[in-house]
């Protein structure tokens, strides 16, 4: 079975830049959720969405937005990209617990 | 949530047992334990879970103190692709993503 997928893989943009990642849950996974993972850290929540809507948001400015889509694929925007974006951004999926998390998109902002 | 507090390192030889503490001495009744790893440039992977009670799956065992206030990953047989960084998280069982993950504890698996 597909895992969570997630593209693109890799990522460089220049600061000012917006950005659009995109998530593919686990097939049956109703509710996604978008991570971030700056080097030597652990990821940080940012939002989740369950059926559309969003459920949960973490302490990240306004310049990231998600949505989701009716096959619950997901979007994670961020908007005038700082260098300090750059990290690892992670989706995952669940139905209730535990998550599953995709490989990741890795974002490089210079 | 409640925090929790792992080593920031440890090695294990291949072959012998692994085992990972975790401290959450605020652990809530309703808060799970769950461990997750991450292999370099990889996203994290779901381990194991649990309550109260021992858990085993294929992959490891998570060993609970009666008091809740300390829990044990046990990887049986450590092998090299076993060097990760190593997760432990506690939380409600609900609807919610939104885990805490902290520094973690970074396992290297010597030959």
């Amino acid at each position: 079975d597909a895992g969570v997928t997630q593209s693109p893989t890799h990522l460089i943009k220049t600061r000012g830049q917006q950005v659009t990642l995109r998530c593919s849950p686990i097939s049956g996974h109703k509710s996604v959720s978008w991570y971030q993972q700056v080097l030597g850290q652990g990821p940080q929540f940012i939002f989740q969405y369950y059926e559309k809507e969003e459920r949960g948001r973490g302490n990240f400015p306004d310049r990231f937005s998600a949505r989701q889509f009716p096959n619950y694929s997901s979007e994670l925007n961020v908007n005038a990209l700082l260098l300090g974006d750059s990290a690892l951004y992670l989706c995952a999926s669940s139905l209730n617990s535990p998550l599953h998390f995709g490989n990741g998109t890795r974002l490089t902002v210079t | 949530d409640a925090k929790t507090t792992q080593p920031p390192s440890m090695d294990c030889a291949e072959g012998r047992a692994a085992n990972l503490p975790c401290n959450h001495s605020t652990i809530s009744g309703n808060e799970y334990v769950y461990w997750y790893r991450q292999i370099h440039s990889q996203g994290p992977q779901y381990i194991i879970h649990g309550l109260k009670n021992n858990e085993t799956n294929e992959m490891a065992s998570l060993i609970i103190t009666e008091d809740r206030k300390s829990s044990t990953l046990i990887l049986p047989h450590a092998t090299l692709r076993d060097t990760a960084v190593y997760y432990c998280i506690v939380r409600v069982v609900d609807y919610g993503q939104n885990f805490v993950f902290g520094p973690g504890t970074r396992l290297s698996v010597l030959p």
